[in-house]
């Protein structure tokens, strides 16, 4: 059974840095790209770029590209990261790893497994 | 990249069917036949629901329908259900590995 176990909540202050994960069970961990989506406080979802484990080249949401984020892979350890350089409190939200779906050998560009979400709180 | 348009929400009666539209500006919606739509309930990871337009991933019930007319792509959800009441988001890829989220719909089952 698919599954993606992202890391518990974290309470940060601003300027602070911050790495959370997402990790990838059972199903070969190469074979599926792996978005994050974010979610603010009373707000939709948004994605904001997605990670080939293969390769790990990233592609970014244009509207996340001007933000200090990095997306990363440890293969080996079956985790993908999402990290933060310097947090603002505007960082506060949910966040959502989740893989995409390939059927024939296309993407689909959707999300079929997703992590049960990774708590972020940035204070001022 | 804008958010696709969807009604911030939509109800229905149980057994009513209900349609949820999604709506973009050339570019996403209208170019590209990956429209994808997420259950999302508070608490919890979104499911996804449908792919490519129409598909319905396996375990997904076939009350849940997606079609696509020009620059709209529709939810539709046929006899409703309690269990139903939830979020609903539209993606629609736009180009250069980029994906745009609608921002969303609240539907309530009265």
């Amino acid at each position: 059974e698919v599954q993606l176990v992202q890391s518990g909540a974290e309470l940060k202050k601003a300027g602070e840095s911050l790495k959370i994960s997402c990790q990838g069970l059972g199903y070969s961990f190469t074979t599926k790209w792996i978005a994050w989506v974010r979610q603010m406080p009373g707000k939709g979802l948004e994605y904001m770029g997605v990670i080939n484990p293969v390769d790990s080249n990233t592609y970014f949401n244009p509207s996340f590209r001007g933000q200090v984020i990095t997306i990363s892979v440890d293969r080996p350890m079956r985790t993908a990261y999402l990290q933060w350089n310097s947090l603002k409190a505007s960082d506060t939200a949910m966040y959502y790893c989740a893989t995409v779906l390939v059927v024939s050998g296309h993407s689909t560009h959707s999300f079929n497994y997703w992590g049960q979400g990774t708590l972020v709180t940035v204070s001022s | 990249q804008s958010a696709l348009t969807q009604p911030p929400s939509a109800s229905g009666s149980p057994g009513q069917s209900v349609t949820i539209s999604c709506s973009g500006p050339s570019g996403d919606v209208g170019d590209y036949k990956y429209v994808s739509w997420y259950q999302h309930n508070p608490g919890k990871a979104p499911q996804l629901i449908i792919y490519d337009v129409t598909e319905r991933p396996s375990g997904v019930p076939d009350r849940f329908s997606g079609s696509k007319s020009g620059n709209t792509a529709s939810l539709t959800v046929s006899g409703l259900r309690a269990e139903d009441e939830a979020d609903y988001y539209c993606t629609s890829y736009a180009g250069s590995d980029n994906l745009v989220f609608g921002g969303g719909t609240k539907l309530t089952v009265l």
